[in-house]
């Protein structure tokens, strides 16, 4: 089973407009941390936020924000009034610890957002 | 520019051989993590140093191992190469702030093409 299911493969907005991108993810720990990461075009990887599992308060970064609702192991990411510059491939992923390893990382198979301008 | 950088940015070669992927921190950071992004597999975390020390290990194979030097920079060895290992291979460093948030930096990646 996957622990980070990103269901939306591809969205298309209109500039301007706000899109919300799901992630769902499944883990037994109390502790445990969530990202989200960009990839442009160009290919590199940007960090976006990291969440632990003890707060569960919503994160709004300028037009980023992000909600964390523990009863429905969702983490959705949403982007107000979209811009040209947020067409990218959006990951998500999960950090749980375990015994033997250390901290495991689960990524998605991440959401391809396209803003048509 | 994040601060972190990776060389070579580009590496053919061929199946049966062995390459090294090197990365450079930030200036200060002292946990580095390797990840690999192939078509097949996706985005996938290969292994975690904190300040030299090994302190997460995730899809890495047997063929492949790493080390992080007295001087933080981090070396990622690929041994015995099949064509599945073609991918991008990326390498982050991360700090935490007095809030204990963490906050990661990736370099621009290695593209290997194993022939």
């Amino acid at each position: 089973a996957q622990k980070v299911t990103q269901a939306q493969t591809e969205i298309s907005v209109v500039e301007k407009e706000d899109v919300t991108l799901d992630c769902v993810y499944e883990t037994r720990d109390t502790t445990y941390y969530l990202f989200w990461y960009k990839q442009p075009p160009s290919g590199e990887l940007v960090f976006l936020i990291r969440r632990n599992s003890f707060d569960e308060q919503n994160e709004i970064s300028g037009r980023y924000s992000w909600n964390f609702q523990k009863s429905t192991s969702s983490f959705n990411f949403t982007i107000t009034a979209s811009q040209v510059v947020d067409s990218a491939v959006y990951f998500c992923a999960l950090s749980e610890p375990d015994s033997n390893t250390g901290n495991q990382f689960y990524f998605g198979t991440g959401t391809s957002l396209t803003v048509i301008p | 520019d994040s601060g972190v950088t990776q060389t070579p940015k580009h590496l053919i070669t061929a199946t049966g051989q062995r390459v090294t992927l090197r990365c450079s921190p930030r200036s200060g950071d002292l946990s580095v993590y390797w990840y690999q992004q192939s078509l097949d597999q996706g985005l996938q975390f290969l292994i975690q140093y904190y300040n030299g020390e090994e302190r997460a290990k995730g899809n890495i194979l047997e063929r492949f191992s790493a080390q992080q030097f007295p001087d933080l920079h981090s070396e990622l060895n690929l041994s015995s190469l099949e064509l599945g290992d073609s991918a991008l291979y990326f390498c982050a460093s991360s700090v935490r702030d007095r809030g204990l948030q963490e906050t990661q930096y990736f370099g621009p990646g290695t593209r290997l093409l194993v022939l």
